[in-house]
């Protein structure tokens, strides 16, 4: 069976402060999809990243990084410079190679930035 | 223009009652999915449907049941609600490749309440 663990319940940072949210993953597939959604305080989720099981690099986008590692089964996502606007919950989900996509989540971990 | 829509966006019924939420998706995706997100935040897949393919997750109660009018569409169905099955919904739709890969973009949820 696949798990998704996001230890972190809540965070709550100060704007400008560098954050990271820990996600850590088991599954007895050898080929998996791993992701990222956020759902801001309007409800709605929101795709920020994909990667692959056989696909380590990490990845940059502005300032959001992704730090996979396969080692430690963990996909670590660090928000750099926080703003209020980054405030939501976040989502770290797990995707099997088969069986019609679906996701399995982690319990979330809500992100709190004050100004 | 929405990509993933669902209506109602609030429902409010009694227990016992049957219901329907629907679900369209003009991205031209080949599978659709069905999420109930809880009280305490925590997502769970209940379907996953293509034209070929019903999943259903093995915890769903037969008392939900999916219908797809064509590619576009996934209605969600309930019959005699419960207490219980007050959450919110959310429907997700991908483009179908081999395995997970395809990231899922979700409607922006139906809030049921049962009372």
């Amino acid at each position: 069976a696949q798990k998704v663990t996001q230890a972190q319940t809540e965070i709550s940072v100060v704007e400008k402060e560098d954050v990271t949210l820990d996600c850590v993953y088991e599954t007895r597939d050898t080929t998996y999809y791993l992701f990222w959604y956020k759902q801001p305080p309007s409800g709605e989720l929101v795709f920020l990243i994909r990667r692959n099981s056989f696909d380590e690099q990490n990845e940059i986008s502005g300032r959001y990084s992704w730090n996979f590692q396969k080692s430690t089964s963990s996909f670590n996502f660090t928000i750099t410079a926080s703003q209020v606007v980054d405030s939501a919950v976040y989502f770290c989900a797990l995707s099997r190679n088969n069986a019609g996509n679906m996701l399995t989540f982690g319990g979330g971990t809500r992100l709190m930035v004050k100004p | 223009d929405t990509a993933v829509s669902q209506t109602p966006k609030y429902l409010v019924t009694q227990m016992g009652n049957d219901k329907s939420i629907k679900c369209e998706q003009n991205l031209g995706h080949d599978t659709m999915y069905w999420y109930k997100q809880d009280s305490k935040k925590f997502l769970k897949i209940m379907f996953s449907y293509n034209n070929k393919e019903l999943i259903i997750n093995e915890t769903v109660p037969n008392r939900f049941s999916p219908k797809s009018p064509d590619k576009a569409h996934l209605n969600l169905h309930i019959n005699s609600l419960e207490l219980g099955d007050s959450a919110v919904y959310f429907c997700a739709s991908s483009r179908l490749a081999s395995g997970g890969y395809n990231e899922q973009f979700f409607g922006p949820g139906t809030r049921l309440t049962v009372l």
